[in-house]
């Protein structure tokens, strides 16, 4: 069974922190995606990944295809960065599985 | 470009009726999938289309059908409806993945946010 599981479920942190996210997946996928949800529903892909690591701005996201996990970091916090985190995998088609969600607070 | 748009934005019905929820892709896209969230399940996938095909779908009762039309526009539908129903669908439009081939970042509309009453 393809799952996906994601911690921690909640993050709070100040402003300036360096922020870890983490992803692990059970079985071997094409892509992982990093999704932003801020609150009213909107979805944002912040990344898709099939393997090393990509940055963009204080984002940065790597993936380990070995050892099947990925993280996504923030540097430097802020309360901007305040919202769900949501971690998915992909297998051959657009068929997403969706790992719980990190919420994120920032406080100033 | 314009972003993928869903019609309506929110919506309320009561239990038996019926529902129809709109998404059109971004222009060129050709596959849209559809999900559903809700506070105790999280997101989860209902159905992929491509091509007016459906390629995929998800662990849903039959009361849960979709469609996408020669533009590409795809359109959900939920038939007698239930309390759990009500979530937040989100729909989102892709290019094409196929088998051996890299896979393609999704992009997502802002939902329709149903209530069951």
């Amino acid at each position: 069974k393809n799952e996906v599981e994601q911690s921690p479920q909640n993050l709070t942190a100040q402003e300036g922190e360096f922020i870890t996210i983490n992803c692990s997946y059970s079985v071997g996928i094409s892509a992982l995606h990093w999704l932003q949800q801020h609150p009213g529903g909107g979805i944002v892909s912040l990344f898709m990944l099939s393997s090393g690591k990509k940055k963009h701005g204080r984002l940065i996201a790597t993936i380990n295809i070995q050892e099947k996990h990925s993280s996504l970091h923030i540097t430097a916090s802020h309360p901007r960065d305040s919202a769900v985190y949501i971690c998915a995998c992909g297998w051959d088609t657009d068929k997403l599985i969706f790992g719980t969600g990190t919420r994120l607070q920032v406080f100033p | 470009k314009a972003g993928v748009t869903q019609t309506p934005r929110y919506l309320i019905k009561t239990r038996g009726q019926q529902v129809t929820l709109s998404c059109s892709p971004i222009s060129g896209h050709r596959s849209v999938s559809w999900y559903q969230q809700t506070p105790g399940q999280g997101l989860q996938f209902l159905f992929e289309y491509f091509s007016e095909t459906q390629r995929n779908k998800g662990n849903f009762p039959g009361r849960f059908s979709g469609r996408q039309f020669s533009n590409s526009r795809s359109e959900m539908n939920v038939s007698t409806l239930e309390l759990g129903d009500s979530a937040l669908y989100l729909c989102a439009s892709s290019l094409p993945s196929g088998s051996g081939r890299a896979y393609n970042e999704q992009f997502f509309g802002p939902g329709t946010r149903l209530t069951v009453l």
